[in-house]
């Protein structure tokens, strides 16, 4: 069974840093590209981030570039998302999800909220 | 002006077909898009539906059923999910997704009623 779970959120404030964690199971990690897509309190969807099977090609929104860095350690089926300097705006869920044509399996998410 | 622009709410009978469109912004041909849409119900992570570019690039997620299906209606400029033979579990969000210039844009998402 295809799984993938995030971890790593929580409240922060403004400025502050976070690294979220995805570790997968069910699949051949190493094969797949991967994404970050997050979700504010009762809005849409967001891309935000995509690292290739290799990691030789990586993708950032304009809203997070600069302040995000996307990984990935394929020999620990782990996908990464370090955060600093974070806003307010950046409060949401944060879902990492496989592949990219399309993004074909989700994890359950992790909530990230930013507040002083 | 969004990328990718969606009506924000749509209402259908249980039976009828509900037609979703998503309409890309001036300057962006949809013919030359993969139009990506995914589901999502309240309290759950959004899941794939479907891929439809043209009659014979398109693909069905795992497990979706058939009464899901895309197309494109190249005078509008917009991909278009077509939902038949309404359900009430159909009740949900749906997102179109493209990839453009390196980057993934979602559509703002439509809530499907079923009443």
């Amino acid at each position: 069974e295809v799984q993938l779970v995030e971890s790593g959120g929580g409240l922060v404030q403004p400025g502050g840093s976070l690294r979220l964690s995805c570790a997968v199971s069910g699949f051949s990690f190493s094969s797949y590209s991967m994404n970050w897509v997050r979700q504010a309190p009762g809005k849409g969807l967001e891309w935000v981030s995509h690292i290739s099977s290799s990691s030789t090609t990586i993708y950032y929104a304009d809203s997070v570039k600069g302040r995000f860095t996307i990984s990935r350690d394929n020999a620990k089926n782990s996908l990464y998302l370090q955060m600093n300097s974070l806003r307010d705006e950046d409060t949401a869920v944060y879902y990492c999800a496989r592949g990219g044509y399309p993004l074909d399996c989700w994890g359950q998410g992790t909530l990230v909220t930013v507040s002083s | 002006q969004a990328v990718l622009t969606q009506p924000s709410s749509l209402s259908a009978s249980p039976g009828a077909s509900a037609s979703l469109t998503c309409t890309l912004r001036s300057g962006i041909n949809v013919g030359t898009y993969r139009i990506y849409w995914y589901q999502q119900k309240p309290g759950s992570p959004p899941q794939y539906l479907l891929r439809y570019n043209s009659d014979s690039d398109k693909q069905q997620g795992s497990g979706v059923p058939s009464r899901f299906s895309g197309s494109k209606d190249a005078s509008a400029n917009a991909g278009i999910l077509l939902i038949s033979g309404l359900q009430s579990e159909d009740e949900a969000d749906y997102y179109c997704m493209i990839w453009h210039n390196s980057a993934g844009v979602f559509g703002g998402g439509t809530k499907l009623t079923v009443l």
